[in-house]
């Protein structure tokens, strides 16, 4: 069955940095675009950003554009989010999922809070 | 960043049919396919409804979902208490180049 766990997530200062992964398994990684998503405490959800198959088109929230970086390996079936310069409206759950095949997002993690404090 | 509207709230009796709306845009859903999320306090979301009405399996016939322009809706026939929980549309939106989430919408069984 398909499994995301996320990782990487704790408390970070305003400015600092801080590196999520997502391990799948269960399914062949390397065929379907992956998409990470949060949620800050008490709110909706906000979409981060996506990444293709291959590498090939990365997209991003503007809200997060130019600071978070997304990246795959798919050799090691792993999603990875760098994020830099953090700030406190980072502070959110963050999840990965798996885009099916209109995008939809057919399979989450459990998701990693991410706190961004003094 | 929310472009897509949805009533905070909706509620209903055991048996009932609650309908939840979401208002996009013609960039979003007017081009686009909607799909529906569930989301239990303090658990991911679930994938409910994909490609406007298409049912994931797993997912009961009670739960279905319609597109019209640039709305879409999400019908819940038959409540039950389990249906209790914030419910969540999306669309790619071309225009942003980005993904769009509704506001959310609270379901609460009376």
């Amino acid at each position: 069955q398909v499994e995301l766990v996320e990782s990487g997530g704790g408390l970070v200062k305003p400015g600092g940095s801080l590196r999520l992964s997502c391990a799948a398994s269960g399914f062949i990684f390397s065929d379907f675009y992956m998409t990470w998503i949060r949620q800050a405490p008490g709110k909706g959800l906000e979409w981060v950003g996506q990444v293709s198959s291959g590498l090939s088109s990365i997209y991003y929230a503007d809200s997060v554009k130019g600071r978070f970086t997304i990246s795959r390996d798919n050799a090691k079936n792993s999603l990875f989010l760098q994020m830099n310069s953090l700030r406190a409206e980072d502070t959110a759950v963050y999840f990965c999922a798996r885009a099916g095949s209109t995008w939809e997002f057919d399979h989450w993690g459990h998701g990693t809070l991410v706190t961004v404090s003094s | 960043q929310s472009v897509l509207t949805q009533s905070p709230s909706a509620s209903g009796t055991p048996g009932q049919r609650v309908t939840i709306s979401c208002s996009g845009g013609s960039s979003n859903i007017g081009r686009n396919f909607v799909s529906w999320y569930q989301q239990f306090p303090g658990t991911a979301p679930q994938l409910l409804i994909y490609r406007n009405n298409q049912r994931p399996s797993g997912v009961p016939d009670r739960f279905s979902g319609s597109k019209s322009g640039t709305s879409a809706s999400l019908a819940i026939s038959g409540l039950r208490s389990v249906d209790e929980a914030n419910y969540y549309c999306a669309s790619w939106d071309d225009s942003l180049s980005c993904y769009v989430f509704g506001t959310g919408t609270t379901v609460t069984v009376l």
